[in-house]
Order: C-alpha cells, then sequence, then structure tokens
C-alpha cells in the first residue's frame, strides 16, 4: 500500500535559519503530494501541493518539489520565524476517483526559537 | 468560498456514554466526506468517508459509526464510549478534481472519563 515517511522531530531551529523536512513516499501511480501545517489546537491548513513530476509548490515562502526519481517531496524554507512553529504532514493522494482519505506522514513538529 | 464547521469545539464524556459530533460544509455541493482521529501522538487515522448521502465506507471497524443524512452534513457516533475514543477528531471534505485535496474543519477534542 501507499506510504509516507517523514522525519518525525522535533526539529528545533533559530530563527531565520534554513529549514528543511525531508518526505519520502511509496505509491502507485502518479500521486498528487501536498504538505500540510497544523497550529496547536487547530486542524490542519493545505500549505502547498504538487501534482506531477517536477512541479513546485509553493505558498507562504515555503516550498515543495515533486520528485518522481526519488520519490521525495522535501519542504524548505529559506527564513524561518517563530510563528512557523508547528506540526508539518507530508501526504499523498493515489487519486482513487477521490473518495479515498489521503495517506500521511506522522507529522514533523518545528519549534523555532527567537 | 467553502468554509467547514464542526461542533462541539471540546467535549468530556463519561466512559459508556454516547456520542454525536457534527460537521457541515458551506459554498459546495457533493462533496466527499472524511472522519479521521488524531490520537496524542499526531498520526492521523481516517475512519470513514462518504462520496454521497446515505453512502458510507468504514476504514477501520471500532466502536464508533458514521452517517451522511444530507448533502453536506456528516455525523460521527458512538452509542457506548471507550476510554480509547479519546482523541482529536477531523472532519475534511474533498471534490474530485484533479489533485483531490482535502480541506480540514477545526476538529473536534473529545476526552472520554
Amino acid at each position: 500500500g501507499d506510504s509516507v515517511t517523514q522525519m518525525e522531530g522535533p526539529v528545533t531551529l533559530s530563527e531565520e535559519a534554513f529549514l528543511t523536512i525531508n518526505c519520502t513516499y511509496t505509491a502507485t501511480g502518479y500521486p498528487s503530494l501536498f504538505w500540510y501545517v497544523q497550529y496547536p489546537g487547530e486542524g490542519l491548513q493545505l500549505l502547498l501541493k504538487a501534482t506531477k513530476a517536477d512541479d513546485k509548490g509553493s505558498n507562504k515562502g515555503f516550498e515543495a518539489t515533486y520528485r518522481k526519481e526519488t520519490t521525495s517531496f522535501h519542504l524548505e524554507k529559506g527564513s524561518v520565524q517563530v510563528s512557523d512553529s508547528a506540526v508539518y504532514f507530508c501526504a499523498l493522494s493515489d487519486g482513487g476517483g477521490g473518495a479515498d482519505g489521503l495517506t500521511f506522514g506522522k507529522g514533523t513538529h518545528l519549534i523555532i526559537q527567537p | 468560498s467553502q468554509t467547514i464547521h464542526q461542533w462541539p469545539a471540546t467535549l468530556v464524556q463519561p466512559v459508556g456514554s454516547p456520542l454525536s459530533l457534527e460537521c457541515t460544509v458551506e459554498g459546495t455541493s457533493n462533496p466527499n466526506l472524511y472522519w479521521y482521529r488524531q490520537a496524542a501522538g499526531r498520526g492521523l487515522q481516517l475512519l470513514f468517508y462518504s462520496v454521497g448521502i446515505g453512502q458510507i465506507s468504514s476504514e477501520v471497524p471500532q466502536n464508533l459509526s458514521a452517517s451522511r443524512p444530507q448533502d453536506r452534513q456528516f455525523i460521527l457516533s458512538s452509542k457506548k464510549l471507550l476510554l480509547s475514543d479519546s482523541g482529536f477528531y477531523l472532519c475534511a471534505w474533498s471534490v474530485n478534481s484533479g489533485s483531490y485535496e482535502q480541506y480540514f474543519g477545526p476538529g473536534t477534542r473529545l476526552t472520554v472519563t
């Protein structure tokens, strides 16, 4: 079956540091890939997405590139802020007519220190 | 624009009591609807999904059930809660677009005592 693997953390960085959160996946076919962010006590928010190989998703300074050859979708940000502290989930959808749930990684807890 | 509501936001219930959590979506028609549970370890578990009124698929057999009485309403229920039912319950919706992303509600924090 499909699976998503990401570092669980916590990942602790200083403000303005460069961020990378690794995500690799296994799936049949050509999945769509997503990054979600969850702030404490809230639901998940879609951060960015990519639907085909070499697509780059970007939003709020975050970027991730769909790498089919390495089955990866690493999240990056050039300069993190304290407000970026949250849990980040990598996820995939294998299409399935849209009727199936997403396959999520276990989430990476990111802590940004001032 | 589309919005998704969940209530209640928090709930404390004794073991053996019934449960009803409600989710409604506005601004879209015939969405796919989902219930997830997030335990303390942060991972998300898909519980149920629905592609239309009265159509429910269960991913994990357990103490819970779901119903979809209206196009944009999704209800999670239990007749008798267990301690292990505690968690953060998230409702989500999607439409049959090319990428199938899902949009999540604010969640319900359930504590079974």
